[in-house]
């Protein structure tokens, strides 16, 4: 089965520049997750999509971040205009409802650095 | 305060020990708990999973949750160089049959020596 697929895997920016994260979840998998982990920290979710529609947001700056998923399957994240306290590893997972509760499979994540 | 505390290390212990790594957390709503391994430049990958209080084993993980203490505990047995990795503890208050929302600990770099 593949996995979450991520790209980027590396991305470098200057402030106030727009960038974009691409993220194909497992085949199947009606969940879909962003998450942002900063250096040294855990990963905090920026926001849960089920099929295409958006299930938590609460997290996502929405000043300067989007996030979309057509179609239900491959989703978005653009961070637009970038500030350097957004450098972080940017993490997609997906999930699949399967009796109590549910896992949520990880992609490798892009790593951006914001100068 | 954070809803869940985890230690972040670094723990270093030599081939062959047990590891303990351990979290608190304040939310008495958890309910699932969690532990990944995340190696350098990876994404994470879920060890072990267990609902409510209670102890799991798998091979030579085990874990443990203690909801009246709000603590959890990952043990690794016979520790081997390729668990040198990041341990993340992480919780979901949500039950059966829905997508869980979860909140991570900051994680336990552990290397483990030959």
């Amino acid at each position: 089965e593949a996995g979450v697929a991520q790209s980027p895997r590396y991305k470098i920016i200057e402030k106030r520049q727009s960038v974009a994260f691409w993220c194909n979840p497992i085949s199947g998998h009606a969940t879909l997750y962003w998450y942002q982990q900063i250096l040294g920290q855990g990963p905090k979710l920026l926001i849960q999509f089920q099929n295409n529609g958006v299930v938590d947001d609460s997290q996502l700056p929405k000043d300067r971040f989007s996030a979309e998923r057509l179609k239900g399957v491959d989703s978005t994240l653009k961070i637009q205009p970038a500030k350097l306290e957004d450098s972080a590893v940017y993490l997609c997972a997906s999930s699949i409802i399967q009796g109590r509760g549910d896992t949520q499979y990880f992609g490798p994540g892009t790593r951006l650095t914001v100068l | 305060q954070k809803e869940v505390e985890q230690d972040p290390g670094p723990l270093s212990v030599p081939e062959g020990a047990i590891v303990s790594l351990n979290c608190t957390y304040s939310n008495s709503a958890f309910q699932y708990f969690m532990w990944y391994r995340q190696y350098s430049r990876k994404g994470p990958e879920l060890l072990m999973y267990t609902y409510s209080s209670g102890n799991k084993e798998d091979g030579r993980f085990t874990a443990q949750v203690d909801k009246s203490s709000k603590y959890i505990s990952l043990f690794i047995r016979d520790s081997q160089p390729s668990d040198s990795a990041t341990y993340l503890c992480a919780m979901s208050p949500t039950g059966a049959g829905t997508a869980s929302k979860l909140t991570f600990g900051t994680g336990t770099r552990l290397q483990v020596t030959l």
